[in-house]
């Protein structure tokens, strides 16, 4: 069964350092997500792709993120200079285009511990 | 409150009983769905219920949706000890269809 897988499963990172988190969504997929979750707290939107661009973010989403599909498969989120706050787990999902529902695949997520 | 609250925030039961959770969300939606996260892994999905549906089975999962309350249920029949776990709803609206996820619930199972 296709599955969604995210690199690394777990990154540790000195604050202001830069961090990609890689993710190769379901192959026929169209729709790409992130999303985080702060240990203890709610699963939080963080951005949706879209056709190649940005189709929503959220006010987490500033100006120290940015996503990326470079090459058609992998679908990557960057933190330019990293905070004690980023640490988190950080989800991946997608989905494809369905007029049956709105499935989103996860993938098990990277740990992101910042220093 | 805010979009997407479970409860109760914690459920401890008996191996073999039914648990119950519940969810109320604000604004209108295109589907609700429920994922279970086991402790400090990756999200799974479970069930989508459609905004013109009211009951849906999967298995040993049963879930409704009632519109005109914002809510929506879980139940877990003969519930075993691998469904230990956190649950939580996720609404989206219409458009790109993020999903908007609740504060989870907490569920025990006790052999």
């Amino acid at each position: 069964e296709p599955e969604v897988t995210q690199t690394p499963s777990h990154q540790v990172t000195q604050m202001g350092q830069e961090v990609i988190l890689r993710c190769v969504p379901i192959s026929n997929h169209l729709y790409f997500y992130w999303y985080r979750q702060i240990l203890g707290q709610k699963v939080e939107f963080l951005v949706s792709f879209y056709n190649n661009e940005i189709s929503e973010k959220s006010e987490i989403f500033d100006d120290q993120f940015s996503v990326e599909r470079p090459d058609g498969s992998n679908f990557t989120l960057k933190i330019r200079s990293t905070k004690l706050e980023d640490s988190a787990m950080y989800f991946c999902a997608s989905r494809a285009y369905t007029n049956e529902g709105n499935e989103q695949f996860f993938g098990p997520g990277t740990r992101l511990t910042v220093l | 409150s805010q979009q997407g609250e479970e409860d109760p925030q914690a459920l401890s039961i008996q191996e073999g009983e039914n648990a119950t959770m519940n969810c109320s969300y604000k604004t209108s939606i295109n589907n609700l769905q429920w994922y279970r996260q086991n402790s400090g892994r990756g999200l799974v999905h479970l069930i989508l219920i459609r905004s013109n549906e009211r009951e849906k089975h999967s298995g040993r999962l049963r879930v409704t949706l009632d519109t005109s309350k914002k809510s929506s249920s879980l139940l877990i029949t003969a519930s075993r000890a691998a469904d230990t776990a956190s649950y939580f709803c996720a609404t989206s609206n219409f458009g790109n269809e993020k999903l908007t996820f609740g504060t989870g619930t907490r569920l025990t199972i006790i052999p």
